[in-house]
């Protein structure tokens, strides 16, 4: 099965604060990677997939990157909004995995 | 609008059965993929199964950790997903989420279902 390891698995910023979260591979998994956003008692909300590509609707602060089999989901100035927990998927190969999650709170 | 509805959780006693229902509305359900995740108390998401379309003859995918215990099956008629589940365990304790595969990924997620498995 593949791995996804997830750093931080928490996080406190400010409004405004750039923050990146890394999503690492233990195997190659191309670019088939998502992430999910969600809030406390809510579905999840696809974000980015293929690594990079912005779900429509989201706003362009979020963006996705790959390097390798390592994968950053960065926001780039956060707003109140953003303050959820975050997981990235691999769908390269079965069984599809989630990363542990990492949840963004308020500084 | 896209909508998909998850019912039949509940409580379930060790070794028990149930069978969840997501009710999927909006869209053409027959022309998608759909899968199952689910979300154990205070805990990440864990992915389930899959159901093909008919076109791919409604095969399936498991989980290691459920293979053998839940099915997936759809009625593409009444554009409804299902998750049969049965020898229960406690750690399959969670709430359940029907989602949409569009491409690859999952699009749209139901509001989700409890399932408690517990004595």
């Amino acid at each position: 099965d593949i791995q996804l390891t997830q750093s931080p698995s928490f996080l406190s910023a400010s409004v405004g604060d750039r923050v990146t979260i890394t999503c690492r591979a233990s195997q190659g998994i191309a670019s088939y990677l998502a992430w999910y956003q969600q809030k406390p008692g809510k579905a999840p909300k696809l974000l980015i997939y293929a690594a990079s590509t912005l779900q429509s609707g989201v706003p362009s602060r979020f963006t996705g990157s790959r390097s390798g089999t390592e994968f950053t989901l960065t926001i780039s100035s956060l707003q109140p909004e953003d303050f959820a927990s975050y997981y990235c998927q691999q769908v390269n190969s079965f069984p599809l995995t989630f990363g542990g999650g990492t949840k963004v709170e308020i500084k | 609008e896209v909508q998909l509805v998850e019912s039949g959780g509940g409580l379930v006693q060790p070794g028990g059965s149930l069978r969840l229902s997501c009710a999927a509305s909006g869209f053409t359900f027959s022309d998608h993929y759909m899968d199952w995740v689910r979300q154990a108390p205070g805990k990440g998401l864990e992915w389930v199964g899959r159901i093909r379309k008919k076109a791919n003859s409604y095969t399936t995918e498991y989980a290691a950790s459920v293979k053998g215990r839940f099915t997936v099956s759809r009625d593409d008629s009444k554009n409804s997903l299902y998750l049969q589940m049965n020898s229960l365990k406690t750690e399959d304790t969670a709430v359940y989420y029907c989602a949409r595969l569009w491409v690859n990924y999952l699009d749209f997620w139901g509001q989700g279902t409890l399932l408690s498995v517990s004595s």
